[in-house]
């Protein structure tokens, strides 16, 4: 079975910093999705940013980036240029990328909690 | 605007009482997903239904029902079977062309 696990449980930045979050994860497949999702207090879940695992490139959606590391079974996540608005609980995700059963389902890390100081 | 709704936003129930959370979506998705999510444990799921009038089980399954009569809908009803059901619950959707989950804004129930 596939698991997440996200080692932080609460990090801090200053706002205009930048922070990254950490996330590794057990697999024997070699096709998969990733995700980080943010839910901020109003606990609504927000897809931040996705990466394939045949893509050889990092995934970045404006201010996040990743850093995939397929041999290392890591999936950081990069927050630059830190805003207010960026303070919430950040979920890795992973979801095999073979159809049918139960493929369809993410497994979820336990969350890092950020918080931005002004 | 479409998108997942999700009502009550909080929900009481008294113990031995089934009750029913609800779940729409007008995105025209395929799948159906309900998790669970408690203080440290991120979101683990209960059911799930690719299609119409099909469902799985998914890892947390005792305690709970669901039905899919409609692509629209999944309600999943915690029975009084559910020995802890106080959570926050979330509904999902996803197309079977891609693989994102968009979440609804889920339902806060407390058992009193």
């Amino acid at each position: 079975a596939q698991t997440v696990t996200q080692s932080q449980p609460e990090m801090s930045v200053q706002e205009a910093e930048t922070v990254t979050l950490s996330c590794t994860y057990d697999t024997s497949e070699s096709d998969y999705y990733l995700f980080w999702y943010k839910q901020p207090p109003s606990r609504q879940m927000i897809l931040v940013i996705r990466q394939e695992a045949y893509k050889q490139q990092n995934a970045t959606e404006n201010r996040f980036s990743v850093n995939f590391q397929k041999a290392a079974k890591s999936f950081s996540l990069k927050i630059s240029d830190s805003q207010l608005g960026d303070a919430a609980m950040y979920f890795c995700a992973y979801r095999t990328e073979n159809s049918g059963g139960s493929n369809y389902k993410l497994t979820f890390g336990k969350g890092t909690l950020l918080t931005v100081n002004p | 605007d479409g998108g997942i709704t999700q009502s009550p936003k909080y929900l009481f129930r008294k113990e031995g009482q089934n009750v029913t959370l609800s779940c729409e979506q007008n995105l025209n998705h395929d799948a159906m997903y309900w998790y669970r999510q408690d203080p440290g444990q991120g979101l683990r799921l209960i059911y799930y239904s690719q299609i119409v009038n099909d469902f799985q089980k998914g890892d947390i399954a005792e305690g709970y029902s669901v039905s899919r009569e409609k692509k629209e809908s999944f309600p999943l009803t915690v029975t009084s079977a559910q020995k802890n059901p106080t959570a926050f619950y979330l509904c999902a959707s996803s197309r079977f062309t891609t693989y994102e989950q968009f979440f609804g804004p889920g339902t806060r129930l407390t058992v009193l």
